[in-house]
């Protein structure tokens, strides 16, 4: 069973920092690229970034670009986004989604809470 | 590349169809395989999205087959052939083109 388990997630003060895990599991994910996806209350689906199944290749949106920096590590079947100079705007469950050519299956998500 | 739905939402009477409409701001046809970077994912409240439809029409594992999807380029459709219950959902259409990928604003569908 492919299973996508995001954690990380909390309160953050204006301008602090958090990194999010992705665990999976159920797929071998190292063949697989990978996306972050984030959805603010009440909002819908804004795309983050995306990572190639070796590392390689990496983009951002540009709301993100400079402060987000998304990785992954094959060994241990684990995505990561490391979020840094974090802002009120950034407030969102934050989904890991996997890429089998569309992205096609998405974790349940983790929220993020930027606020003083 | 800017991606528009329509309408933003939607009542719909148990039975009959719904049409939900999709606008890409450029092309999403890549000409060497002559496939279109467009998916269509639902949401029901809290919850993840869900895969309905990928390269514009091809349904998803496990997708009922009342849901279509048609469409070329620029312009895309979402089909639902006789509306459930269960279908009440918020649908998004998302271009994996090019990045930075984007998706649609959402259209609620609900039951008339």
């Amino acid at each position: 069973e492919v299973q996508l388990v995001e954690s990380g997630g909390g309160l953050v003060q204006p301008g602090g920092s958090l990194r999010l895990s992705c665990a999976a599991s159920g797929f071998t994910f190292s063949s697989y690229w990978m996306h972050w996806v984030r959805q603010a209350p009440g909002k819908g689906l804004v795309w983050v970034s995306h990572i190639s199944f070796d590392g390689t290749t990496i983009n951002y949106a540009d709301s993100v670009k400079g402060r987000f920096t998304i990785s992954r590590d094959n060994a241990k079947n684990t995505l990561y986004l490391e979020m840094n100079g974090l802002r009120a705007e950034d407030t969102a469950v934050y989904y890991c989604v996997r890429d089998s050519g569309c992205p096609d299956f998405w974790g349940q998500g983790t929220l993020v809470t930027v606020s003083s | 590349i800017v991606m528009t739905q329509s309408p933003d939402s939607l009542a719909v009477s148990l039975g009959e169809r719904a049409t939900i409409n999709c606008k890409s701001s450029q092309s999403v046809l890549f000409s060497s395989n002559n496939k279109n970077y467009l998916a269509w994912y639902q949401q029901k409240p809290g919850q993840p999205p869900t895969l309905l439809i990928s390269w514009a029409s091809t349904r998803g594992s496990g997708v009922p087959d009342r849901f279509s999807g048609s469409g070329s380029e620029t312009d895309f459709t979402l089909s639902i052939s006789s509306l459930q219950a269960e279908d009440v959902a918020v649908y998004y259409c998302h271009q994996y083109y090019s990045p930075p990928h984007t998706f649609g604003q959402g259209t609620k569908l609900e039951i008339k």
